[in-house]
C-alpha cells in the first residue's frame, strides 16, 4: 500500500536519448511535484502541479516536461538526455495549501551514460 | 544568500546525548516549515512540521523564531537509528518546498 510510488528505481541511459519515469499516488492528495537531488544531496523543486495550474521552476530545461493523465500520477518525461540529467528524481504529493506536508515517493536514479 | 541554510555537519554525538541543530531562511513571507529526515539513498521522510508555538513529539521538539528567521530541532536522548540527515524546508503549496541541503547527524555507540 505504498502511497507514492516511482518507476522505475533505476534508471540507466545513454546521452542524447528520451525517458520517462512514472510517479502515482493513492493519497487522494491533489497537487504533486517533482524534485530532482544532485550529487552534493541538494533537493530541488523543478514542478509542481495540479488540475488547476502548472508552476514551472525557472531554472529547469524545456526538455523536462511533467504529463498528468488524471489527479493520481504526474509523470516526468524527459528529452535529450544529457550528462548533467544524472540525479535522483523524486516525486511527492501533498493537499494543496502551503501548510500541508509533502510525502515523497522513494526516488528514480538517473545515470547518464 | 541561500533562501534556507543549514550547518552540513557532521554532528557525531554520543548515544543517549541532546543535540540541537539550526536552519535560518530568508524571504519570510513563507509560513510553513518542517523538517525531514532522509537516510541514505532513501527518500526524505516528514519528521514533523514546525509550528509558531512550536511542537514536540517524543523525543523530538522543533521551534521556530520569525523573529530571528530560524528554526531548531532537538533531539533527547539519542538512538544510533537517528543518524541520518536532517532536512529543513520552507513554502509549500503550489511553489513546492524550499530545501536546506541538510545537516548530517552521526550517534555514536
Amino acid at each position: 500500500d505504498t502511497a507514492v510510488s516511482q518507476t522505475p528505481k533505476y534508471l540507466v541511459t545513454q546521452m542524447g536519448n528520451d525517458k520517462s519515469i512514472k510517479c502515482e499516488q493513492n493519497l487522494g492528495h491533489d497537487t504533486m511535484y517533482w524534485y530532482k537531488q544532485d550529487s552534493k544531496k541538494f533537493l530541488k523543486i523543478m514542478f509542481s502541479y495540479n488540475n488547476k495550474e502548472l508552476i514551472i521552476n525557472e531554472t529547469v530545461p524545456n526538455r523536462f516536461s511533467p504529463k498528468s493523465p488524471d489527479k493520481a500520477h504526474l509523470n516526468l518525461h524527459i528529452n535529450s538526455l544529457e550528462l548533467g540529467d544524472s540525479a535522483v528524481y523524486f516525486c511527492a504529493s501533498s493537499f494543496t495549501g502551503g501548510n500541508q506536508p509533502q510525502h515523497f515517493g522513494d526516488g528514480t536514479r538517473l545515470s547518464i551514460l | 544568500r541561500k533562501e534556507v541554510e543549514q550547518d552540513p555537519g557532521p554532528f557525531n554525538v554520543p548515544e543517549g546525548a541532546t543535540v540541537a541543530f539550526n536552519c535560518t531562511y530568508s524571504n519570510s513571507a513563507s509560513q510553513s516549515f518542517f523538517w525531514y529526515r532522509q537516510d541514505c539513498r532513501k527518500e526524505p521522510k516528514l519528521l514533523m512540521s514546525v509550528y509558531s508555538s512550536g511542537n514536540e513529539d517524543g523525543r523530538f521538539t522543533a521551534q521556530l523564531n520569525r523573529a530571528s528567521q530560524y528554526i531548531s530541532l532537538l533531539i533527547r536522548d539519542s538512538k544510533l537509528s537517528d543518524s541520518a540527515t536532517y532536512l529543513c524546508a520552507k513554502g509549500g503549496g503550489a511553489d513546492g518546498l524550499t530545501f536546506g541541503k541538510g545537516t548530517h547527524l552521526i550517534i555514536q555507540p
